[in-house]
């Protein structure tokens, strides 16, 4: 997961410029990696995900790095939008396990204009 | 698209209440979920159903009860509400199978027990 407690990690940037929220994953079985981001109100909303078998993904202004090595999961933002300030979780699951996806604690982005 | 519904969006129940949350998905999904999303600890799977007649725990299931109606809906029961179970529940569909594929979510119902 990515922290404890009731606080979230928060990243503050401004607009235009790139963000990039970390992950460390936990499972070393882990084959599946997801990136949501969930605005107030709302439910998470899926961003992109990236199978183990891959070490880079790339979508519409987002990048998600994955690095077995040090369990560590990244996601890329370029020109950041006051549109993306939500919460984003990273979400893993295990080979074999097809149901459950173990669920890190956020990080909130918050977008200056 | 309507993706993922919940019903309802909010609810205030006393203790010792019971209540039904219901979800229904348009997206021809065989896999189903739920999720409590509590301050501090993320999202806790309550339980899920793999396919239309098959239901399962997860990680907090004590205290509720599922029903997998048919392949759209997925509902989630509270026999006795208390306290500790004030909390966001989320609904989740995906159409897992041999090959990983994202959860899809609703938009949340906002229960609170006094």
């Amino acid at each position: 997961g990515e922290s404890v407690g009731l606080h979230l990690p928060t990243l503050s940037v401004q607009e235009g410029d790139n963000s990039i929220i970390n992950c460390a994953y936990s499972n070393s079985a882990s084959d599946y990696f997801i990136w949501y981001k969930q605005e107030s109100g709302k439910g998470p909303q899926f961003i992109i995900d990236i199978r183990s078998n891959m070490d880079k993904r790339q979508g519409q202004r987002v990048t998600v790095l994955l690095n077995k090595t040090v369990k560590h999961l990244s996601l890329q933002i370029a020109a950041t939008q006051p549109g993306d300030s939500a919460v984003y979780f990273c979400a893993e699951k295990e080979a074999g396990n097809n149901r459950k996806l173990i669920w890190g604690l956020g990080t909130s982005l918050a977008v200056n204009p | 698209n309507a993706g993922v519904t919940q019903t309802p969006k909010f609810q205030v129940l006393k203790t010792g209440q019971s209540m039904t949350l219901q979800c229904a998905q348009d997206m021809n999904h065989n896999s189903m979920y739920w999720y409590r999303q509590d301050p501090g600890m993320g999202l806790r799977l309550i339980y899920y159903s793999a396919s239309e007649g098959t239901t399962d725990k997860g990680e907090v299931p004590n205290g509720y009860n599922v029903s997998r109606l048919n392949k759209r809906e997925f509902s989630l029961r509270l026999e006795s509400a208390a306290p500790s179970q004030t909390s966001v529940y989320f609904c989740a569909s995906s159409a897992a199978g041999q090959t990983n594929q994202p959860q899809h979510f609703g938009d949340g119902t906002r229960l609170s027990i006094l």
